[in-house]
């Protein structure tokens, strides 16, 4: 069974740092592409990040460019966030979510919760 | 960058059908997933490459893609599927590819 567990989350101030984790089981971690996906409060799906298998290439929402880096650590199957200069903006639930058959997102964590917030 | 329309709500009676719509531009030519996501709960996959189904998800859920619409198609409606429902794309023309619609409500009467 694929399980996704994410850990990081807390309250931040404005233009802090935080790091996200995706601890991944029950699948090939290094053979699937990986990806960030955010809800802010009572607001759609929005894209964040995604990292290819290998960890060579990376994608990144215009909103969050040069602030957030996605990477990965394939030999201990887990997924990163690191997330700076935060922003109000930022607050939501961040998911890592696994990509399957190429461009869909079959499996997802359960989330974790970003707060930024003075 | 790609924008995907949906209507932010949708009605509908037990055991009718509902459809929800994502407009894009020359959407056919993309690939559409759409997402289940109920409060409280992560989003799961129900419908991936315009109309196939994963293993788990009842046949009740149907896709189809025409010109500038993807539609998602619920027969039979049961107050468990009450939801919200993303649509999807792969933008690849886009160094940020991934885009989702902005989500409807679907509400069984």
């Amino acid at each position: 069974e694929v399980q996704l567990l994410e850990s990081g989350g807390d309250l931040v101030q404005p233009g802090g740092s935080l790091r996200l984790s995706c601890v991944a089981s029950g699948f090939s971690f290094s053979r699937n592409a990986m990806n960030w996906v955010r809800q802010a409060p009572g607001k759609g799906l929005e894209w964040v990040s995604g990292i290819n298998a290998g960890g060579g290439n990376t994608f990144y929402a215009d909103s969050v460019k040069g602030r957030f880096t996605i990477s990965r650590d394939n030999s201990k199957n887990i997924l990163y966030l690191q997330m700076n200069s935060l922003r109000d903006e930022d607050t939501a639930i961040y998911y890592c979510a696994k990509e399957g058959r190429p461009q869909t997102f079959d499996s997802w964590g359960q989330g974790v919760l970003v707060t930024v917030s003075s | 960058s790609y924008v995907l329309t949906q209507p932010p709500s949708v009605s509908v009676a037990p055991g009718k059908t509902a459809r929800i719509t994502c407009g894009g531009n020359n959407i056919r030519t993309k690939s559409v997933h759409w997402y289940q996501q109920k409060p409280g709960q992560a989003p799961v996959l129900v419908i991936y490459y315009d109309s196939d189904r994963p293993s788990g998800i009842p046949e009740r859920f149907s896709g189809s893609n025409s010109e500038n619409t993807a539609t998602l198609t619920l027969s039979w409606v049961e107050a468990g599927d009450e939801a919200d429902y993303y649509c999807q794309v792969w933008d690849s023309s886009s160094d940020h590819p991934v885009v989702f619609g902005g989500g409807t409500k679907l509400t069984v009467l």
